[in-house]
C-alpha cells in the first residue's frame, strides 16, 4: 500500500533529447509526489513537485505530468544536457504525513 | 544561509562498535528525519522527530538503533553493536514545519557508514 515504483532504473539520452521517468504509486490517500535529483556523493535535492488537484506544473525544463486515475506520475526532462547526468528519485506521501515514501531511483546518463 | 550539515561524512566501524551519526538541520528548522540508503537502492524512511520528541520511528529496526534530537544540539542517530549489513548512507533532512508542499524536506550530503 506504501509502495513507489519508479522505472526504468536507468536511462541514456542524447544531449538535446526528452527524458522520462516514471512512477506508479498505490495508496489513494497520497496527494504530494516530489521529484529529487541526486549527484555522487551529495544529498537528494528537491527538483520539482506537484499536488494531484492539477495534471501538469512545469518548471523550466522539467515537466510532471500526474495521472489521478492510473495512479502514475512522470517527469519529463526536455532538451537533456550533460549536466543533468544524475539519479533521480520520485517520492509520494500525504501531504501532513510523517515521511515521504521514495521510489527505487534511476539513473539517468545524457550523452553530449 | 548553511545547509542541512552532517557529520562525519564518512565513518568505518568494525563489527561491534557503535556508530554515532551527527544532523544540524538547517537554522529555524525543528522538524529532522532519517533516511538510510542502500547501495544501488532508494531512500528508506527511519525516523521522524521533532525536538525532544520522537513522532515517527516506524521505519527504524527494532533493535540496535536509536534516535534523538535534544532541545539543544544536533539531532544523533546512534547504531550500537553496528554489523556490515548496516553499511550504507545516512541522510538527515529537515524542514521548517510541518506539511511538506509548503515546507519541503532538505537533505545534507549524508554519512557514509562502512562497517569492516
Amino acid at each position: 500500500q506504501q509502495q513507489v515504483k519508479q522505472s526504468p532504473q536507468s536511462l541514456i539520452v542524447q544531449k538535446g533529447g526528452i527524458s522520462i521517468i516514471n512512477c506508479a504509486y498505490e495508496n489513494t490517500a497520497f496527494d504530494y509526489f516530489p521529484w529529487y535529483q541526486q549527484f555522487p556523493g551529495k544529498g537528494p535535492a528537491l527538483l520539482i513537485a506537484i499536488r494531484p488537484d492539477v495534471s501538469e506544473k512545469k518548471e523550466g525544463r522539467f515537466t510532471i505530468s500526474f495521472n489521478k486515475s492510473a495512479k502514475q506520475f512522470s517527469l519529463h526532462i526536455m532538451d537533456s544536457q550533460p549536466g543533468d547526468s544524475a539519479t533521480y528519485f520520485c517520492a509520494a506521501s500525504t501531504d501532513a504525513g510523517n515521511m515521504l515514501t521514495f521510489g527505487g531511483g534511476t539513473r539517468l546518463m545524457v550523452k553530449p | 544561509n548553511a545547509g542541512v550539515m552532517q557529520n562525519p561524512r564518512h565513518l568505518v566501524r568494525r563489527r561491534g562498535q557503535e556508530a554515532r551519526l551527527r544532523c544540524s538541520p538547517m537554522k529555524g528548522h525543528s522538524h529532522v528525519y532519517w533516511y538510510r540508503q542502500l547501495p544501488e537502492e532508494g531512500l528508506k524512511f527511519m525516523v521522524y522527530l521533532q525536538k525532544e520528541n520522537i513522532i515517527d520511528e516506524s521505519g527504524m529496526p527494532k533493535e540496535r538503533f536509536s534516535a534523538e534530537f535534544p532541545k539543544e544540539g544536533p539531532s544523533i542517530l546512534r547504531i550500537q553493536q553496528v554489523v556490515r549489513g548496516d553499511s550504507a548512507a545516512y541522510f538527515c533532512a529537515s524542514s521548517l514545519y510541518r506539511g511538506f508542499y509548503n515546507s519541503p524536506l532538505h537533505f545534507g550530503n549524508g554519512t557514509r557508514l562502512t562497517v569492516t
